[in-house]
């Protein structure tokens, strides 16, 4: 089982959509990721929380918000995307970054989203 | 710009041989990690390597790194159809007072019974 919970599993929305993705955990980790995964290729990184604060944005169109609630949640809002947007997104986190960048990300099972 | 390059992207193998998944990176970085990827599954770690040299082992699958060169293998022993998946490999950047972590560009295995 994994220490990282995502939900939706699936979800399908439509260009006008808002809808939201939800991460958490309880590791006691304080940096928490968002990536973004195409078919046969590699996690691509959209944004960095590291003790709650927005550290790294990769120039992540508006349409996608991130939130990070407290040290445990983090969020994804999305409004207004767009068929090419359909993707695996997955959330994951490691240690506080200060203590060391030994840590591998823990990754949740992931939100399988298709844009319509 | 970073890039982290593996190879072969894909490799087709019988079980019971033996081989080798390179991944070259180009940033100085001291820390790499192995990912695998099941088809429609999420990401498991397979091993973290801290130091130039370091050497790591877990059953079949063997990790090593050479931070002078940039270069990390994973070396498969007499393959079994269970490791039919999609390797990554993965290194951090210092960023904004945090890391990044930067994925290769996978390698998918096939062993073939």
């Amino acid at each position: 089982d994994t220490e990282v919970t995502q939900t939706p599993k699936h979800l399908v929305m439509g260009m006008t959509n808002k809808k939201s993705l939800k991460c958490e955990q309880h590791m006691g980790h304080r940096a928490m990721y968002w990536y973004k995964q195409k078919a046969k290729k590699p996690p691509e990184l959209m944004f960095v929380y590291s003790y709650e604060k927005l550290s790294i944005n990769e120039s992540v169109p508006s349409r996608f918000s991130p939130e990070c609630p407290n040290s445990s949640l983090l969020n994804l809002h999305l409004h207004a995307l767009q068929p090419e947007d359909s993707a695996l997104y997955l959330c994951a986190s490691s240690q506080a970054p200060q203590s060391g960048h030994n840590s591998p990300l823990h990754f949740g099972n992931g939100t399988r989203l298709t844009v319509t | 710009e970073l890039k982290v390059e593996q190879n072969p992207l894909f490799l087709s193998m019988q079980e019971g041989k033996n081989y080798t998944i390179y991944c070259n990176y180009s940033t100085t970085s001291d820390r790499l990690y192995w990912y695998r990827q099941d088809p429609g599954k999420s990401l498991e770690s397979l091993f973290v390597l801290l130091s130039n040299g370091a050497v790591k082992q877990e059953g079949r699958l063997m990790a090593s790194l050479d931070t002078k060169a940039r270069l990390s293998t994973l070396h498969i022993t007499a393959a079994v159809h269970d490791l039919s998946a999609t390797y990554f490999c993965a290194v951090t950047v210092p960023t904004s007072g945090t890391y990044k972590y930067i994925f290769g560009t996978g390698t998918r295995l096939k062993v073939l019974a």
